[in-house]
């Protein structure tokens, strides 16, 4: 079985600070790990993936995310945030060797990003 | 926007009914999943369908079930609705091959209200 656990439930920071949101997931086998941006009345937006290779992912719109095997993290990171970027941030795993076609993603609960200008 | 479309916006029904959510894939991808999102929870998996059969499911009863058609559109049918039915659903596509997965594109979402 696989999950994603979402420590905190909101993250407050102000704007021009550095932001961080954290996930730690587990899997059986290796980790294929996403995350996901939410804003209000809207599905889900794709920010960045880590299949395999450097453990610092680049994404969208400044993201970043660090990927810790040893201590099965993957923490969403932003060394600037905006105001534009309060929304709802889910953390997202497969296990890459869970079986050929099926494509389960487990979500996290998400955590609440509120940039204070 | 991804190019995953979905319809109805909103809809609202009564428990014991049966409801019907689309979903339009993006472009060139073969395969569609269904999440169920409650309110303050993240998405949870309902079902994938690859190539126009059901190729993996999550937790769900088999009163939800599914369709993908040739072109890749797909339906979520949900019989004997129940007031813990209320949720988002979300649909997303991406194209993948065996042993090769890439990164799923969300819908908007259908927000289902029973009563």
């Amino acid at each position: 079985a696989q999950s994603v656990a979402q420590p905190e439930d909101q993250v407050n920071v102000a704007e021009g600070n550095p932001l961080t949101v954290k996930c730690t997931y587990s899997v059986s086998g290796n980790p294929y790990l996403f995350w996901y941006v939410q804003y209000p009345n809207r599905g889900l937006q794709f920010l960045l993936k880590y299949i395999t290779g450097d453990n610092l992912v680049k994404g969208s719109y400044g993201f970043e995310a660090e990927f810790n095997k040893s201590q099965t993290s993957f923490h969403l990171k932003k060394p600037s945030a905006l105001v534009s970027d309060s929304a709802l941030y889910f953390c997202a795993v497969r296990d890459l060797y869970s079986g050929a076609g099926s494509y389960q993603l487990t979500f996290g609960k998400g955590t609440k990003l509120s940039v204070i200008p | 926007e991804t190019g995953v479309t979905q319809s109805p916006t909103h809809l609202i029904k009564t428990r014991g009914q049966q409801v019907t959510l689309r979903c339009s894939s993006q472009s060139g991808h073969n395969t569609v999943s269904w999440y169920q999102q409650a309110l303050g929870q993240g998405p949870q998996f309902i079902f994938q369908y690859y190539r126009e059969e059901e190729n993996g499911r999550g937790n769900f009863p088999p009163r939800f079930s599914g369709l993908q058609f040739p072109n890749y559109s797909s339906e979520l049918n949900v019989n004997a609705l129940e007031l813990d039915d209320s949720a988002l659903y979300l649909c997303a596509s991406s194209l993948q091959f065996p042993g090769l997965s890439n990164e799923q594109f969300f819908g908007p979402g259908t927000r289902l209200t029973v009563l």
